[in-house]
């Protein structure tokens, strides 16, 4: 089966600028998580959708940062004005539900804000 | 709160011998723990995890964990280090019982490097 994808891999924006985030979960999955590393330090949580609903969105920085998953499938992370902070590595999972389960990761896509 | 630590930025080995990289816990409630691998340019993958039961897990690529409740911790061990396990590991904790349930705390993360 085809892997957590998300899109883009690279992303070189000026501060102020808006980016937008893709992440295609494994088919089926009903959770899926956004989470984000600024360089050199943990990987953080950002949020958890189960389907189309928010469960948990406590990580999200502050109000510049605007998810959505549309329909339960893939799901979106707007950055709306970017900041120089907001720079790092932004990683989605997505799982099946259930108490042990393991979570599966995309590549991440790299944000740079200059 | 939950939490986890690395204590070592990076750990170097010589290809052969055996590895070990640490990672300590702290949770309110029974924790469920994960090891997770970065290559470079590519995702986290998956190595191993700890429900409950055996203290000792066993994963892929030879890897394995030792659950020590104790001193709240769970190392990551190989005994024979290869120079494509050079990359950069996560240990992390859920709190099954806690706040954030759902959600993974991750360590800083560990680069190892293992040199022919």
């Amino acid at each position: 089966e085809a892997g957590v994808t998300q899109f883009p891999s690279h992303s070189v924006i000026e501060k102020g600028q808006t980016v937008t985030l893709r992440c295609d979960p494994i088919s089926g999955h009903d959770n899926l998580y956004w989470y984000r590393r600024v360089m050199g330090k943990e990987i953080k949580f950002l949020l958890h959708f189960v389907k189309e609903s928010k469960q948990d969105e406590s990580g999200m920085p502050n109000n510049r940062f605007l998810a959505e998953r549309t329909g339960g499938t893939y799901s979106t992370l707007k950055v709306q004005p970017a900041e120089l902070e907001d720079s790092g590595v932004y990683f989605c999972a997505s799982s099946h539900t259930g108490r042990y389960i393991e979570q599966f990761f995309g590549p991440g896509t790299r944000l740079t804000v200059l | 709160a939950q939490s986890v630590a690395q204590p070592e930025d990076q750990v170097n080995v010589a290809e052969g011998n055996p590895l070990t990289v640490k990672c300590t816990y702290s949770v309110s409630g029974n924790p469920y723990l994960f090891w997770y691998v970065q290559y470079p340019n590519r995702g986290l993958q998956f190595l191993l995890k700890y429900i409950t039961g055996d203290n000792l897990v066993k994963g892929s690529y030879g890897f394995e964990a030792e659950f020590n409740k104790s001193q709240t911790s769970f190392h990551l061990k190989k005994p024979s280090a290869l120079v494509s396990d050079s990359a950069l590991y996560f240990c992390a904790v859920r709190d099954i019982d806690g706040t954030g349930a759902n959600n993974l705390f991750f360590g800083t993360g560990t680069r190892l490097t293992v040199i022919p």
